[in-house]
């Protein structure tokens, strides 16, 4: 099956400071998204960028899918941005096309004041 | 939109009991629902998929007898864990997507999770 992974895994920074998550995956994919787990566990959807480039006040997010990656960038990062972000992908391939999620191991991102 | 709810947020069980985990999509038909499960410091795994109607699609080593999946009507899918052990204590997330939802038949919504604990 189609392999996710991200990096880096933890991430410190100073408030106000810029950072770039990365996702690398396997194979072509019809979904892929974007998501901060706040500190109760819930999934906030961040972006869907099978391709293209979005943003969203200071985040944005591209994906290359030709050379099968994605970048989330996060500026001037706040305290509240802190928790796991995870990228997830859905297989174009695979039985049924069912629109499964696979998600990386996520990275863990921490903003001090 | 796309809102995702889980009922309950959280549940103490005694070993051997069974437990039900509720998912509904409150705003929008989802014709696919997803079940995850999450340990504590790691990454979502997938457990099943459910289309309304029909029998759930479980991944592999996932036992389907333990986790049994209701998907009755296209805005509610049910989780039972039965015969609930210590070892099936876990974070429980659902999710939903629908072809009629803005954005992609494939995006999904996610509720907000249900922690099991297994005494």
């Amino acid at each position: 099956g189609i392999q996710v992974e991200q990096s880096p895994p933890d991430l410190i920074l100073q408030e106000g400071a810029n950072s770039t998550l990365r996702c690398n995956f396997s194979d072509s994919v019809n979904n892929l998204q974007w998501f901060h787990q706040n500190p109760w566990g819930q999934l906030i959807n961040l972006f869907y960028i099978p391709s293209g480039t979005k943003q969203n006040g200071r985040l944005s997010a591209t994906t290359v899918a030709t050379e099968r990656y994605s970048l989330l960038y996060i500026s001037s990062s706040q305290t509240t941005d802190s928790g796991v972000y995870f990228c997830a992908v859905g297989s174009r391939h695979g039985s049924g096309n069912t629109g499964k999620l696979i998600f990386g191991q996520g990275t863990t991102l921490q903003v001090k004041p | 939109g796309a809102v995702v709810s889980q009922h309950p947020s959280w549940v103490i069980c005694k070993s051997g009991t069974s437990v039900k985990i509720e998912c509904r999509s409150l705003d929008f038909q989802a014709t696919t629902m997803f079940w995850y499960r999450q340990f504590p410091k790691q990454s979502l795994m997938l457990m099943a998929t459910s289309n309304e109607g029909s029998k759930a699609t479980y991944e592999q080593g996932v036992e389907k007898d333990k986790f049994l999946i209701n998907h009755a009507s296209l805005t509610l899918s049910t989780l039972t864990v039965t015969s609930a052990h210590p070892e099936d204590s876990s974070f429980y997330i659902c999710s939903a997507s629908s072809p009629r939802l803005a954005g992609s038949m494939y995006e999904q919504y996610f509720g907000p999770g249900t922690r099991l604990t297994v005494t």
